[in-house]
């Protein structure tokens, strides 16, 4: 069965700084991996998703990347601001249409 | 704008009540999910549905109930069988038919928080 996990389980950085969030996978058959953000109470946003066949994907200040192989990925947030703050899941789809959800790490930025 | 909406935001239970939980999506998407998540835990699924009037239980199905009678809707029932029902609730949504299904993006609402009184 896949395991998906996320360490640390909290972070906390000083604004300005850039940071990487890591997302370890034990399967490497998947169909894609998905970052997701998610505030207090709230429902979970999409930030990026990569496709199997990719190596990485951007967004403004966030860029995520995917290594199959070594069954990892990370999310990587440049010049963190506050309102980063926020917990940051990881999922895989793998390729029997399942799935799988890290527990998340926890930012904090700090002004 | 198309999104899901679930609702209640917030529902409170006696023990022994039956609750549901609506989840209304309008991206047209084929499949709806139903996530519980606790502190500290990963989002467990509870159903599924991949086409409207079907369904499959998740890995913790017992004590919830579902439908989906129309491609819109995917209410969840929380009975009172559930022992431990106090949660968030999460309902989310994905094209899994045609061109578009390429990406198999994940689609959540905004959740509901149940707590048993």
């Amino acid at each position: 069965k896949q395991e998906v996990t996320q360490i640390p389980a909290a972070l906390s950085v000083p604004e300005g700084e850039n940071l990487v969030l890591n997302c370890s996978f034990t399967d490497s058959a998947i169909y894609n991996l998905q970052w997701f953000r998610q505030d207090p109470g709230k429902g979970l946003t999409s930030l990026l998703l990569i496709q199997s066949s990719q190596r990485e994907q951007t967004s403004g200040r966030l860029n995520a990347s995917l290594d199959k192989s070594s069954g990892r990925s990370t999310l990587y947030i440049a010049a963190s601001q506050p309102g980063d703050s926020a917990t940051y899941l990881c999922a895989l789809k793998n390729t029997g249409n399942q799935f799988y959800f890290g527990t998340g790490t926890s930012l904090t930025v700090i002004p | 704008d198309g999104g899901i909406t679930q609702s209640p935001k917030y529902l409170f239970r006696k023990e022994g009540q039956n609750v549901t939980l609506s989840c209304e999506q309008n991206l047209n998407h084929d499949a709806m999910y139903w996530y519980r998540q606790d502190p500290g835990q990963g989002l467990r699924l509870i159903y599924y549905s991949q086409i409207v009037n079907d369904f499959q239980k998740g890995d913790i199905a017992e004590g919830y109930s579902v439908s989906r009678e129309k491609k819109e809707s995917f209410p969840l029932t929380v009975t009172s069988a559930q022992k431990n029902p106090t949660a968030f609730y999460l309902c989310a949504s994905s094209i899994e038919w045609g061109l578009a299904a390429t990406t198999g993006e994940l689609f959540f609402g905004e959740g509901s928080r149940l707590t048993v009184l």
